[in-house]
C-alpha cells in the first residue's frame, strides 16, 4: 500500500532564506508526482508535476526533484516571501488516484 | 478558461439531512474525481468517473454516500442522511487524461465545506 510522508510538518523561516521540503514514498511504482499549495480555507493549486521519467521541474523560484527508485522528491524555494506561507502538499499518482501526504506548513517571516 | 467549479464554497445541514455538493471540471476535462479532506488528516480519495460511468469508488464509504456524473450538467456527490463525522471539506478535482503523463495533471477547486450540526 503505498504512503506518502512530508518532512517537516512545520517550518518558519525569515524572508530571504532558500528552503527544501520533502517528501518520500513507499512505493516507486509511480505515474506521476505533483506538488500542491494550499491557502488555509482555499482550495489546491497545482505548482509541479513530474512524470515517472523525468527528474525535474522548475517553475519560477520553485525546483522539483524526483528520485524514484529511493522514493524521494524535494521541492526547493529559492529566496522565499511572505506570500509563500501556505501548505504545500505532495501526492503520487500510481493508478486512478492521488496518494497525498500530510503537508508541510511553511512560515515566512518578513 | 474557467478551472474547476465546485458549489456551494459552504454548506450547513443538520443530522439527518442531505447534502448535495456540485462540481463542474475544466473546460475540455472529462474526468472528475472527489477528495475528503478531514480536520488534521491528508486528502483522501474517495471516487472517479468520467461522463455517465464510475470508474473506481474504492474510496467512497459503502453507505450514504454516492456520486454521479451525468451527460449533461455537473459531477454531485450526495450524501444521505448526514452524521457529525461527515464534517469535512470535500474538493473535486479534474484532468484531461488519466494516468501516466502531463495529460494527467491534476486540478483542484476550491472545496466545499460541509458543517453537519
Amino acid at each position: 500500500k503505498q504512503e506518502v510522508t512530508q518532512i517537516p510538518a512545520a517550518l518558519s523561516v525569515p524572508e530571504g532564506e532558500n528552503l527544501v521540503l520533502n517528501c518520500s514514498f513507499t512505493d516507486s511504482a509511480i505515474y506521476n508526482l505533483q506538488w500542491f499549495r494550499q491557502d488555509p480555507g482555499k482550495g489546491l493549486t497545482s505548482l509541479l508535476l513530474i512524470q515517472s521519467s523525468q527528474r525535474e521541474q522548475t517553475s519560477g523560484r520553485l525546483n522539483a526533484s524526483l528520485d524514484k527508485s529511493s522514493g524521494r522528491s524535494t521541492l526547493y524555494i529559492a529566496a522565499s516571501q511572505p506570500g509563500d506561507s501556505a501548505t504545500y502538499l505532495c501526492a503520487v499518482q500510481a493508478g486512478t488516484a492521488l496518494i497525498f501526504g500530510k503537508g508541510t506548513t511553511l512560515s515566512v517571516s518578513s | 478558461n474557467a478551472g474547476v467549479m465546485q458549489n456551494p464554497r459552504h454548506l450547513v445541514r443538520r443530522r439527518g439531512q442531505e447534502a448535495r455538493l456540485r462540481c463542474s471540471p475544466m473546460k475540455g476535462h472529462s474526468h472528475v474525481y472527489w477528495y475528503r479532506q478531514l480536520p488534521e488528516e491528508g486528502l483522501k480519495f474517495m471516487v472517479y468517473l468520467q461522463k455517465e460511468n464510475i470508474i473506481d469508488e474504492s474510496g467512497m464509504p459503502k453507505e450514504r454516500f454516492s456520486a454521479e456524473f451525468p451527460k449533461e450538467g455537473p459531477s454531485i456527490l450526495r450524501i444521505q442522511q448526514v452524521v457529525r463525522g461527515d464534517s469535512a471539506a470535500y474538493f473535486c478535482a479534474s484532468s484531461l487524461v488519466p494516468g501516466q503523463g502531463a495529460t494527467a495533471e491534476a486540478f483542484f477547486g476550491q472545496g466545499t465545506r460541509l458543517t453537519v450540526v
